[in-house]
């Protein structure tokens, strides 16, 4: 597609539920990044995916928070018993195989997770 | 670890005035640096970015960056600002060894007034 793409743009979750969000990164991106962004803060690093192999999830706030990206392609991160505390816009990213800094990373618009 | 502060949470600025955003950065290693705009209800955009060479960076839409090692800073600047400018803007940086990982700032709103 034209740039990253993610669904659902906006999410309302009763506190316990479980949610899935999706990212369709660039074609042909093989790296792709999770982040989380609280209401006026930055955002904050989840993950990291060159192809499906999931590089670095160190920024995954705990065991209810799981990422993946079976044929390195799309990816969906999944919270289980959302909490409200989990409330926050996910923003995805893609970029091609030198990351950061010898690519450009594009972001998506983010999905917003709102847990009530 | 590496972190971010952007000292200016929020700045307004006329119409073709002068802008600077603040950022200074903490780490013990060599880092990269990003500057990131973002627009209402949109994703991230790079302005420009810093890996090495000229301290210098210029970057789209008239930004542009300059790195100062002792001083840890890292700030943003444009001469001249205009109406569509206003939004917020992201200072981040990566370390040499932590690979892929974006460490953000808070963000400096901008409000450009006519």
């Amino acid at each position: 597609g034209a740039g990253v793409s993610q669904s659902p743009r906006y999410k309302v979750a009763k506190r316990g539920q479980d949610v899935a969000l999706r990212c369709d990164p660039i074609s042909g991106h093989v790296s792709l990044f999770w982040y989380q962004q609280a209401l006026g803060q930055g955002p904050e690093f989840l993950t990291y995916f060159q192809n499906e192999a999931q590089l670095d999830k160190s920024g995954l706030p705990s065991d209810r928070f799981f990422a993946e990206r079976p044929e390195g392609s799309v990816s969906t991160l999944k919270i289980q018993r959302t909490q409200q505390e989990d409330s926050a816009v996910y923003l995805c990213a893609s970029s091609g195989p030198q990351g950061i800094r010898g690519n450009t990373i594009y972001f998506g618009e983010g999905s917003w997770l709102t847990v009530v | 670890a590496q972190s971010v502060t952007q000292l200016d949470s929020q700045v307004p600025v006329f119409e073709e005035a002068p802008v600077e955003l603040r950022c200074n950065y903490s780490s013990s290693v060599s880092v990269y640096l990003f500057w990131y705009v973002q627009y209402p209800n949109q994703g991230l955009q790079l302005l420009l970015k810093y890996l090495s060479g000229s301290t210098l960076v210029k970057g789209i839409n008239g930004f542009e960056a300059e790195f100062n090692k002792s001083q840890t800073s890292f700030h943003l600047r444009k001469p001249s600002v205009h109406i569509s400018d206003t939004a917020e803007y992201f200072c981040a940086v990566s370390e040499g060894a932590a690979g892929n990982k974006l460490t953000f700032g808070g963000g400096t709103r901008v409000l450009v007034k006519p």
